[in-house]
């Protein structure tokens, strides 16, 4: 079976302040693909990474980055110069390849950010 | 390019009533469909998924249904509404399992 745990129910920071989101995982599947996803106060959830289980390289994309390590099974995710508009409660994802449609996802990380 | 409709945004229904929620999918075909629940401050429960017309798994057996009438239409149906029902709804769409989900703007519903 498949587990995601976000073991930080909730974060507050001050603006312009670093913060990491923690993800960790367990699945006795070799290849598997991991996600992150932001949900904001409007409800609605929004996808913002996808990567699979041969990629290990970490990832950048402005003032995000993911740092994916398999010896750790984690998947974490840091906010650099964090903003208001970076409040919203984040998921981690996992779902099976092969054929598996069913995504297993994390409880959720709400992050406050506070100007 | 892909878009999802989820509707109504809002709904309030006293204790006992029907209730149909509908999303549907523009711009893909043979979508994966998924029907997901969210109470308030809790994590995502994920209710109902579909691979293709009239093909629907359920993921927790409770007061609801869901059934795919058409290629890119998802539909949530219950009889009879409980209190336990409340919470906010959310539609979503893959092209494969392996592929990331996009979501509707979601319904919050009230139960009273």
């Amino acid at each position: 079976a498949q587990k995601v745990t976000q073991a930080q129910t909730e974060i507050s920071v001050v603006e312009k302040e670093d913060v990491t989101l923690d993800c960790v995982y367990e699945t006795r599947d070799t290849t598997y693909y991991l996600f992150w996803y932001k949900q904001p106060p409007s409800g609605e959830l929004v996808f913002l990474i996808r990567r699979n289980s041969f990629d290990e390289q970490n990832e950048i994309s402005g003032r995000y980055s993911w740092n994916f390590q398999k010896s750790t099974s984690s998947f974490n995710f840091t906010i650099t110069a964090s903003q208001v508009v970076d409040s919203a409660v984040y998921f981690c994802a996992l779902t099976r390849t092969g054929g598996s449609y069913i995504p297993t996802f994390g409880r959720g990380t709400s992050l406050i950010v506070h100007p | 390019s892909q878009t999802i409709h989820q509707w109504p945004a809002t709904l309030v229904q006293p204790v006992g009533s029907p209730l149909s929620l509908e999303c549907t999918v523009e711009g893909t075909s043979n979508p994966n469909l998924y029907w997901y629940r969210q109470a308030a401050g809790r994590g995502l429960q994920l209710l109902f998924y579909s691979v293709g017309i009239g093909q629907i798994s359920s993921e927790v057996p409770q007061n609801l249904s869901a059934s795919r009438p058409q290629d890119r239409q998802f539909i949530l149906s219950s009889k009879k509404l409980l209190l336990s029902d409340s919470g906010f709804y959310l539609c979503a769409w893959s092209v494969t399992g392996e592929q990331p989900q996009h979501f509707g703007d979601g319904t919050r519903l009230s139960i009273l």
